[in-house]
C-alpha cells in the first residue's frame, strides 16, 4: 500500500489531455509543496517532468503540467502523444519519515 | 551532463549482504545529497535513504537497521549495503541525485538501475 493514492491507470486518445491525481494528507501534499511527478518508460529509469507543485524541469515540454489543490496533486498531460504512454508516479516529501514518498503509479495508455 | 552508474552482483544469496555502488561522473560528488531507491518488480518505488557528501546519512526507517550508506568523494562514489537480505529485497536498485539546494526531493538525475535477484 503506497502513501500517495493514485488511479491504477488513464488512457486518452491523440491530441487529448488527461489528468493523473495524487490524494495525500496534511502531512506530504496537503502540507507542503514539494510534488514531483515522474515519467518511466519500461525497462528506464524514472525521469522527473514536474517538480514543486508545477515546475518543469528544462527540456520538458510544456504539454506537462502540475497543479494542488488541498490534499491532491494532478499531472495533466495535453496534446497527448504517442511518447507519453508510460508509467507515471508521484512524489512528495513528508513530514514524518521516511520523509520521502511515493505513489502506486499510474499507466498512462494512449490509445 | 552528470551521470549515475550503479554497479554490483545481480544475485545475492538469502541472508547474505548486497553491496553496491553508484559513480558520478560529469561532476562532483560534493554538495549534493544522493540517494538510492528501489522498485520490486511490476511495483512502484521505495526510497532507500541519502548520503551527503560530508557522510552524514538518512535512512527509510522501514530499513534502517539494515541499510548503511557511505560515500568517498576521491571517488566520486557513494555505496550502499543492505544485510540480512530476503527474497522481498529482490528489485531494481536505482541511485539519483536531489536537486541542488535540495535533501530530497526531487530527484533529477537517475543511473539507469541494476536489477538485484535475491536467491540461493
Amino acid at each position: 500500500q503506497s502513501a500517495l493514492t493514485q488511479p491504477a491507470s488513464v488512457s486518452g486518445s491523440p491530441g487529448q489531455s488527461i489528468t493523473i491525481s495524487c490524494t495525500g494528507t496534511s502531512s506530504d501534499v496537503g502540507g507542503y509543496n514539494f510534488v514531483s511527478w515522474y515519467q518511466q518508460h519500461p525497462g528506464k529509469a524514472p525521469k522527473v517532468m514536474i517538480y514543486d507543485v508545477s515546475d518543469r524541469p528544462s527540456g520538458v515540454s510544456d504539454r506537462f503540467s502540475g497543479s494542488k489543490s488541498g490534499y491532491t496533486a494532478s499531472l495533466t498531460i495535453s496534446g497527448l502523444q504517442a511518447e507519453d504512454e508510460a508509467d507515471y508516479y508521484c512524489s512528495s516529501y513528508t513530514s514524518v519519515i521516511p520523509h520521502v514518498v511515493f505513489g502506486g503509479g499510474t499507466k498512462l495508455t494512449v490509445l | 551532463q552528470v551521470q549515475l552508474q550503479e554497479s554490483g552482483p545481480g544475485l545475492v544469496k538469502p541472508s547474505e549482504t548486497l553491496s553496491l555502488t553508484c559513480t558520478v561522473s560529469g561532476d562532483s560528488i560534493s554538495t549534493f545529497y544522493w540517494s538510492w531507491l528501489r522498485q520490486p518488480p511490476g511495483r512502484g518505488l521505495e526510497w532507500i535513504g541519502y548520503v551527503y557528501y560530508t557522510g552524514s546519512t538518512n535512512y527509510n526507517s522501514s530499513l534502517k537497521s539494515r541499510v548503511t550508506l557511505s560515500v568517498d568523494t576521491s571517488k566520486n562514489h557513494f555505496s550502499l549495503k543492505l544485510n540480512s537480505v530476503t527474497a522481498a529485497d529482490t528489485a531494481v536498485y536505482y541511485c539519483a541525485r536531489a536537486k541542488s539546494g535540495r535533501s530530497y526531493v526531487p530527484f533529477d538525475v537517475w543511473g539507469p538501475g541494476t536489477m538485484v535477484i535475491v536467491s540461493s
